[in-house]
């Protein structure tokens, strides 16, 4: 597709386990994101790549939280040992070669529920 | 502590009225987006404003960045249905420069517009 794919739409998932959430960003794009969106509050930012760069991870918010992009291209974003308080929405977005003020496009995002 | 306070929280009118949504901060902000979000989608941007006192048109929607570059509104003209959804705002913080990685947003407006 031409937009920003993440997998999978919905997890439910137990608390204690670890979960994996896929993020396909749009092909190109050198940039990548990682934002999380509770319910009534804003996007929370997680992570940041770009190209070849160190990551961006001052907004991960414990050791249990942790990403990597492999080959410049696909996302992971792994949570160990989930707790209640990581449901949410978990949005991942892209943006093109480094631009001033460039669009960032977002996927549709991995609604987490952990029980 | 959030760095963009946006208001109302909630709005809802019938087709055909006028509104405005606020975004203030005491920080200063070298750009301010504003995007909008409908159920089960990522949030997609609208319009990205640069320059103090900058306004910008987009059919019915006008968005003002303030002079001193630290808040934002955004007017819709004659309101539609199809205006239904979560208007957020999002600020890239001077200090980052146009690292737009470190986007910060606000909790959003839910607008309702009844026919």
């Amino acid at each position: 597709g031409a937009g920003v794919s993440q997998s999978p739409s919905n997890k439910v998932t137990e608390k204690g386990k670890d979960v994996e959430l896929r993020c396909d960003p749009i092909s190109g794009h050198t940039a990548l994101y990682w934002y999380r969106q509770s319910l009534g509050q804003g996007l929370e930012f997680l992570i940041y790549f770009q190209g070849n760069s160190a990551p961006d991870k001052s907004g991960l918010p414990s050791d249990r939280f942790s990403a990597e992009r492999t080959g410049g291209s696909v996302s992971t974003l792994t949570i160990q040992r989930t707790q209640q308080e990581d449901s949410a929405v978990y949005l991942c977005a892209s943006s093109p070669p480094a631009a001033t003020n460039e669009k960032l496009f977002f996927g549709s995002g991995t609604q987490l529920s952990v029980l | 502590t959030q760095l963009l306070e946006q208001s109302p929280q909630f709005l809802s009118i019938q087709e055909g009225e006028n509104l405005t949504v606020y975004c203030n901060s005491s920080s200063v902000f070298s750009s301010l987006q504003w995007y909008r979000q409908e159920p089960g989608e990522g949030p997609v941007l609208l319009v990205t404003v640069v320059t103090g006192g900058e306004v910008k048109k987009l059919k019915r929607l006008t968005f003002q960045f303030g002079d001193a570059r630290k808040d934002s509104s955004l007017h819709i003209t004659a309101a539609q249905t199809g205006d239904t959804g979560l208007y957020l705002c999002a600020g890239a913080h001077p200090d980052r420069g146009s690292t737009l990685g470190r986007l910060y947003f606000g909790r959003g407006t839910q607008l309702t517009v009844w026919p």
